[in-house]
């Protein structure tokens, strides 16, 4: 059973342009989000993260936005880069240790 | 660059063999984490450990063990190594309880 949900396996953007990424969750008892990106044959980089207490946190050209109502996060980059090409999953959490992953977004900047 | 080595970096095994993945920090952070990534399902937990000597089971842990007897270690053993396990490992580690950093991967292949 998926807790966390990224329906969109792909998005095209062009550079300059903003990307917005989505991510559905189900679980009311997550409490803290967060965006991964990942390049082939690396590991996941940590990008940015939410608390439930908070509805929005910005760091550099990426924000993240989280309607606690809708069980819904989202990830704005703004502008878009040929180097922001990655696939980008969305995690969540509740009160232990392990991480709930979405199937990821795959973001393509074209130039 | 959260100081995490993972080895080997490709391995190829047959069926019904033991393999170990060893995951190695530089930074004696408490909490280590081993996902599986495989396509359609993003990353999904193994287990985990809190300390030395101190593990626990994520949500795919059948055919899977793990130990860490040093801070610093933390090992993946396939006690038989099925088709099903051909996947990409990451290790991971936190500091806290929120955001996890994770090692640059071992593709395994069981033929």
């Amino acid at each position: 059973d998926q807790q966390v949900k990224q329906n969109s396996p792909s998005l095209s953007v062009q550079e300059g342009r903003i990307s917005i990424l989505n991510c559905d969750y189900t679980n009311s008892m997550f409490d803290y989000f967060l965006w991964y990106k990942k390049y082939p044959a690396e590991g996941p980089t940590f990008l940015i993260s939410i608390s439930s207490i908070k509805d929005k946190n910005e760091d550099g050209r990426f924000t993240v936005f989280l309607n606690k109502s809708a069980k819904h996060l989202s990830l704005h980059i703004v502008p878009s880069q040929p180097g922001d090409s990655a696939v980008y999953f969305c995690a969540a959490k509740a009160s232990g240790y392990a991480l709930n992953f979405g199937k990821g977004t795959s973001l393509l900047v074209t130039p | 660059d959260a100081g995490i080595t993972q080895s080997p970096r490709h391995k190829v095994t047959e069926t019904g063999t033991p393999v170990t993945l060893r995951c190695h920090q530089t930074e004696n952070h408490r909490y280590m984490y081993w996902y599986r990534q495989d396509p359609g399902h993003g990353l999904r937990l193994i287990h985990y450990s809190y300390g030395v000597k101190d593990t626990d089971k994520g949500e795919v842990s059948d055919g899977y063990s793990v130990s860490r007897s040093k801070t610093e270690d933390f090992l993946l053993t396939l006690e038989s190594a099925t088709s099903s396990q051909t996947s990409v490992y990451f290790c991971a580690i936190s500091v806290d309880r929120y955001e996890q950093y994770f090692g640059p991967g071992t593709r395994l292949t069981v033929t």
